[in-house]
């Protein structure tokens, strides 16, 4: 059973427009979540955190918004850049989890010049 | 400051073989955790270390087994290699705090068994 979900495989976007990747989580003690890009034959880039005492993080283009009730976090990308096309991925952790973190499968995001 | 680093990039192996992933931390990080990517899985939990004891263990088999030196830097082994263990092992390391640290992964390993 997917304990995280990014149920959309891919996302195409205009360069300039706002990109928001989606992502639903099923476990309540989740309290910690991160964003990843990872470009192919890399490992993953971390781009921005949030914990569940707070409902959104900014920082420069990327933000994130939790929604505890509805157990689901966006990621936005104001203005998408060509250089943003990758696979996105979000994870989520809970207390006494320690540095295991619990993946969804990935958005491939394509910006489009 | 260096980032997280493994090695080797790549190898192939045979079936049956045994291999070991090598991964130095950031400096100053005490946590290492080491995910599998495979293309049906995704990203997996495989284990974490802190202090050089094991803190968390994912699902995987006992072939699969890790351990961390006391300057941080961590290994990881997995014996009788199946075909299915071919994937891209990642290392992550965190200052080590119990929960809401960042991770951070290096390039990864890219193991094929053949």
């Amino acid at each position: 059973d997917q304990q995280v979900k990014q149920n959309s495989p891919s996302l195409s976007v205009q360069e300039g427009r706002i990109s928001i990747l989606n992502c639903d989580y099923t476990n309540s003690m989740f309290d910690y979540f991160l964003w990843y890009k990872k470009y192919p034959a890399e490992g993953p880039t971390f781009l921005i955190s949030i914990s569940s005492i707070k409902d959104k993080n900014e920082d420069g283009r990327f933000t994130v918004f939790l929604n505890k009730s509805a157990k689901h976090l966006s990621l936005h990308i104001v203005p998408s850049q060509p250089g943003d096309s990758a696979v996105y991925f979000c994870a989520a952790s809970a207390l006494n989890y320690g540095q295991n973190f619990v993946f969804g499968p990935g958005t491939r995001l394509s910006v489009l010049p | 400051k260096a980032g997280v680093t493994q090695t080797p990039r790549y190898l192939i192996k045979t079936r049956g073989q045994q291999v070991t992933l090598s991964c130095s931390p950031i400096s100053g990080h005490r946590s290492v955790s080491w995910y599998q990517q495979t293309p049906g899985q995704g990203l997996q939990f495989l284990f974490e270390y802190f202090s050089e004891t094991q803190r968390n263990k994912g699902n995987f088999p006992g072939r699969f087994s890790g351990r961390q030196f006391s300057n941080s830097r961590s290994e990881m082994n997995v014996s009788t290699l199946e075909l299915g263990d071919s994937a891209l092992y990642l290392c992550a390391s965190s200052p080590g705090s119990v929960s809401g640290n960042t991770i951070y992964f290096g390039e990864g390993s890219w193991l094929t068994v053949v």
